[in-house]
């Protein structure tokens, strides 16, 4: 399928603000996720986005979206050692009906 | 509690083996999915089911196969294991709808020797 694109690896201070971005290909697309894996472990569904909102914001998560230049991205606020992990951006449902399209993920390092 | 769940966890086998990774949910979930993700983090969808007795493969090709005769099981069998097989394999379920929000399992992770 077509690719969903990711910067492969951020690494930040804790206490700072990470921003992970992501641009996506299918304007057909309804909801835009963010999914998070932490070693070891299967994907966490962190929060999403409907294709006709520009901002949403969750505690110290805000995803803002980009629709005219298909751009999405993750912000969190306060980044802790423990938000250390995977980010995997997704688009869906696809114009073929079935799954998500993933991107390749980012690798978030949070150094003390 | 509703879940997802995977078996087994870790799994180091031979060559030539035959094995199957097990994957329940308790979500009363219509699609179920594979995805192998291999060492560089990306997800490839292997095998995807709509519901009980629809399999279809995914965008990457497997030796593996699939079934579903019920709606909360969707095994994945390797008749005959390789090397070229070590990966982690993960399962996902979404309820019918616009929105397909995936709930994955733990993953387990197949190294054959």
């Amino acid at each position: 399928g077509e690719d969903v694109e990711q910067s492969l690896f951020l690494s930040v201070r804790e206490g700072d603000s990470s921003v992970i971005n992501c641009t996506y290909t299918d304007s057909s697309s309804t909801y835009l996720y963010w999914y998070k894996q932490e070693p070891g472990a299967g994907l966490q569904l962190l929060t999403y986005i409907f294709s006709n909102m520009d901002m949403k914001q969750d505690q110290r998560l805000t995803v803002l979206l980009n629709k005219k230049d298909k751009h999405l991205s993750l912000r969190i606020a306060d980044t802790q050692t423990g938000d250390s992990a995977i980010y995997f951006c997704a688009e869906g449902p696809l114009r073929s009906g079935y799954a998500l399209n993933f991107g390749k993920g980012t690798s978030l390092l949070v150094t003390p | 509690e509703a879940d997802i769940y995977q078996t087994p966890r870790y799994l180091v086998i031979g060559t030539g083996k035959k094995i199957t990774l097990e994957c329940s949910q308790t979500m009363g979930h219509d699609k179920m999915y594979w995805y192998q993700q291999d060492p560089g983090m990306e997800l490839h969808l292997i095998h995807y089911s709509y519901g009980v007795n629809s399999t279809e493969k995914g965008d990457l090709s497997s030796e593996s196969t699939v079934s579903r005769i019920r709606t909360e099981h969707f095994p994945l069998t390797l008749e005959s294991a390789r090397p070229s097989h070590t990966s982690q394999y993960l399962c996902a379920s979404s309820s019918t709808g616009l929105n397909e929000k995936l709930f994955f399992g733990s993953g387990t992770q197949l190294s054959v020797l």
